[in-house]
């Protein structure tokens, strides 16, 4: 099946604690991205990766990091947590040359204390 | 002022009926149009797709849009309760510009009773 896959599905954590949200496709897609979904914001893109080792800052990338070393992963890095980034977070994916919309993953709430 | 605009709701419809949403926008570049569905605790699921103006069908959806006005529009026919859900529109101005960023409206939340 393809899909777009997310963990924790859940996570809390302290202020300060690093943390990496993990994502996977298994569509062979060369574009990746992050975005978060916050009430009256809706959803705003975080950063996104055109293919392996090309990463680029979305509208909020400020507080997180990612990387892309291989095309399927695309992990979201957050080095010092802080409260305003408790979010839902969703990562997608998308055959950007095919001119094909994003699939999105499940999404992981994450809760910063 | 938002570049997508969508009214958050709710809209509370009874089953069977015709569920109608819009989004209008500031963004003369925007040429792909999406809807999509995000039931709670999950991702946005793509349910229309369409580039330019014009309509588009699929079952029981249709998915308008007007670039003359930058108004698009979804529209659910014989709606059914697990039609409830948050409806989103998203716009881009061409997928395979640098970013590939959709803009998305707050979105819909819609609920069919039964």
């Amino acid at each position: 099946e393809a899909q777009v896959t997310q963990n924790p599905r859940y996570l809390i954590t302290v202020t300060g604690k690093k943390l990496t949200v993990t994502c996977s496709q298994n569509m062979n897609h060369e574009y990746m991205s992050w975005y978060r979904q916050d009430p009256g914001l809706g959803l705003r893109q975080i950063y996104y990766s055109m293919n392996v080792e090309v990463t680029d800052k979305g509208d909020v990338p400020e507080g997180y990091k990612v990387s892309r070393k291989e095309k399927r992963n695309f992990p979201l890095i957050l080095e010092s947590p802080s409260p305003n980034q408790t979010s839902l977070y969703f990562c997608a994916s998308s055959s950007w040359q095919d001119n094909s919309p994003l699939h999105f993953g499940n999404g992981t709430r994450l809760t910063v204390t | 002022q938002k570049e997508v605009e969508q009214d958050p709701g709710p809209l509370s419809v009874p089953e069977g009926a015709i569920v109608s949403l819009n989004c209008t926008y500031s963004n003369s570049a925007f040429q792909y149009f999406m809807w999509y569905r995000q039931y709670s605790r999950k991702g946005p699921e793509l349910l229309m797709y369409t580039y330019s103006s014009g309509n588009k069908e699929d079952g029981r959806f249709t998915a308008q849009v007007d670039k003359s006005s930058k108004y698009i529009s979804l529209f659910i026919r014989d709606s059914q309760p697990s039609d409830s859900a948050t409806y989103l529109c998203a716009m881009t101005p061409d997928f395979k510009a640098a970013g590939n960023k959709l803009t998305f409206g707050g979105g819909t939340r819609v609920l069919v009773k039964p």
